[in-house]
Formats: C-alpha cells, sequence, structure tokens
C-alpha cells in the first residue's frame, strides 16, 4: 500500500512556464510533507517542506501547497528554469512521537523543461 | 569534501555472494539511515541509527545487518545476496531525528 502517490511520471514544459507537480496521500496522521530533487547519478537533495498546520509556503521560485481536507499537495515552479530538469520526489512524515526522521516517499515526477 | 558518502558507486554480483555498502558523513550529524530505491522508484527506509543505537528496523530480512562503529559511519552489510535485492541503496544523515535528511549519490547493487 503505497501511503504517497505522484499519479504523474513525468511532465514537460516550457522555459519561463510555471510547473505544476501533484502529490497524494492517504495516511491522515502525515502531518509535515517535503520535496526531494533528484539529478541523475547523485542522491535526493532537499528542496522545499511545508507543516500541516499551513497551507502554503514559498522559497523564491518554489511554492509548495498543502490541501489537507483532500490529502495534497503541490510543488509549483515559477518561473521553470533548464536547470529545473530533474526528478521531484514529494515525501511525508509523522512529525515526533516515534517517527525518528522516517520518510515515506513517493515515487517521483520527472520534470523537463524545455528552453 | 563531500557531505555524504557511500562505496562502492556501482555494485555487481553473483547470488549467494555477501557484500558490503559503506556509508560515511562529514556534517557532524547524529542520526544516519539507509533507504532502497526499488524497481517502481519508490525510496523505502531500511534502517535508521540514532548516536550509533538502531532506532528503525524496517521489516528488512535479517540477511540485511547494518554496523555503525561510530555516529559519522554507517555500513551495510548484506549475507546470501538475492536477485530481489537487485536495486539502489540510498545512505542519508541528519541532524536530529526529526530533521530533513542529506542523501549520498547511492550504489547500484546488481544481483546476476
Amino acid at each position: 500500500d503505497q501511503q504517497v502517490k505522484q499519479n504523474s511520471p513525468s511532465l514537460s514544459v516550457q522555459e519561463g512556464r510555471i510547473s505544476i507537480l501533484n502529490c497524494d496521500y492517504t495516511n491522515s496522521m502525515f502531518d509535515y510533507f517535503l520535496w526531494y530533487k533528484k539529478y541523475p547519478a547523485e542522491g535526493p537533495t532537499f528542496l522545499i517542506s511545508i507543516s500541516s498546520i499551513k497551507d502554503k509556503n514559498e522559497d523564491g521560485r518554489f511554492t509548495v501547497f498543502l490541501n489537507k481536507s483532500a490529502k495534497h499537495l503541490s510543488l509549483h515552479i515559477v518561473p521553470s528554469q533548464p536547470g529545473d530538469s530533474a526528478v521531484y520526489f514529494c515525501a511525508a512524515k509523522v512529525a515526533g512521537g516515534t517517527s525518528y526522521g522516517k520518510l515515506t516517499f513517493g515515487q517521483g515526477t520527472i520534470l523537463t523543461v524545455h528552453p | 569534501d563531500t557531505a555524504v558518502s557511500q562505496t562502492p558507486k556501482y555494485l555487481v554480483t553473483q547470488m549467494g555472494n555477501d557484500k558490503s555498502i559503506k556509508c560515511e558523513q562529514n556534517l557532524g550529524h547524529d542520526t544516519m539511515y539507509w533507504y532502497k530505491q526499488d524497481s517502481k522508484k519508490f525510496l523505502k527506509i531500511m534502517f535508521s541509527y540514532n548516536n550509533k543505537e538502531l532506532i528503525i528496523n524496517e521489516t528488512v530480512p535479517n540477511r540485511f545487518s547494518p554496523k555503525s562503529p561510530d555516529k559519522a559511519h554507517l555500513n551495510l552489510h548484506i549475507n546470501s545476496l538475492e536477485l530481489g535485492d537487485s536495486a539502489v541503496y540510498f545512505c542519508a544523515s541528519s541532524p536530529s531525528l526529526d530533521e530533513k535528511l542529506f542523501f549520498g549519490s547511492g550504489t547500484q547493487l546488481s544481483v546476476l
């Protein structure tokens, strides 16, 4: 049972346009969400996160939106740049308790930004 | 000056062999992890160690044995390798039990 799902395996956008990557989750105990970016032959690197007490977090060109009632989050990249081409992973965790940093990942979305 | 480094990057071996993957972090973090990326591309936690103490063992077969000689190292030893063990294994670290993770570049294990 995959508790975090990214239903779009790939996304292609034009440079300068908006990229919207989506993520759905099923576990209502998740209350902290992260996005990671991964280039080929490298490990994932942290991009942006959001706590469940917020519905939006912004960092430069990157904004994450959280809709708790729909159990859905999205990552917006504006404007998209060719260097943003990578695999984007959504991840979630239960904060505190015995989660001990355990992240549940989606399967990733390949973003390609065309010049 | 790589923050989280793991070796080897590629590992090709025969079924039944025993192999190890090493991981070292120079970030001064207290917590280290092993994640496995399966054929469907999901990253799944295998183990976490905090200050050399095992915290999470995510129902991994006991052929997999992590060893943490000190806070900066977390090695993964795999006995009697099986075809299904073929995957990319990522080591990661974090400054505490609840912080974002810093990943190594992965070890691609192929069992023939």
